[in-house]
């Protein structure tokens, strides 16, 4: 039972361009959350999504960033016209239902470290 | 909001133990959890305790929380070089949202 796969692993990108980060969740996982980890800080909550739907995107910058989990094929976190600061590691987790108070806790891609050039 | 501290660094000799400390403001998260990232990896859950509890014990790891004064610790006994790593506290506020500490950058000297 392969755990979350995410690609690539590492990323870089001039700025302006596209970033499209994939994350295929664990078997049998239908829920979806996107974090990012700045240099030397912890990792701050982005969105939540279900299959083809955006539960919580509190955390995603209102401009430029995307973020979808269709009905086939893995979430996909999408940053339009990167720029310097945008650069982090983004860790997709999953779990089977809501993780609400659960001490099994998230299952942690290896994450993509997004270079902006 | 939620915020949750940590001190940035530690350093340890090898077979000493280690103590990681962590305070947060909210106290509804029913579950607190430690996680350990080794340099270019992801998240791996270490352990957790149940907010009703006041210590866990699992091998190697002792899980200490007081709830008054809202501080959570993990201590790591006989530490060896392969627990060099970035340690985060983490709490979920009643919800999904999972919040981290700026993690612990745990190192172990020969």
């Amino acid at each position: 039972n392969a755990g979350v796969m995410q690609n690539p692993r590492h990323l870089v990108r001039r700025r302006g361009q596209e970033a499209r980060l994939r994350c295929s969740p664990m078997k049998g996982h239908s829920h979806v959350y996107w974090y990012r980890q700045l240099p030397e800080e912890g990792l701050k909550f982005m969105v939540y999504l279900q299959k083809e739907n955006i539960i919580d995107e509190s955390g995603m910058p209102k401009e430029r960033f995307s973020a979808e989990f269709p009905k086939e094929g893995p979430s996909i976190l999408r940053i339009q016209q990167v720029v310097r600061g945008d650069s982090a590691a983004y860790f997709c987790a999953s779990s089977p239902s809501d993780n609400t108070g659960s001490k099994d806790g998230y299952t942690f891609g290896s994450g993509t470290r997004l270079t902006v050039v | 909001g939620e915020d949750v501290e940590q001190s940035l660094f530690l350093s340890v000799r090898e077979g000493d133990s280690s103590v990681i400390n962590c305070t947060y403001t909210d106290s509804s998260s029913t579950y607190l959890y430690w996680y350990k990232q080794e340099p270019g990896a992801g998240l791996q859950l270490l352990t957790y305790i149940f907010s009703n509890m006041d210590m866990k014990q699992d091998q190697r790891l002792t899980v200490l929380l007081n709830k008054k004064d809202k501080h959570l610790s993990l201590r790591i006994a006989d530490t060896q070089t392969g627990d060099s790593a970035i340690y985060f506290c983490a709490v979920t506020s009643g919800t999904y949202k999972y919040i981290f500490g700026t993690g612990t950058r745990l190192k172990v000297l020969a």
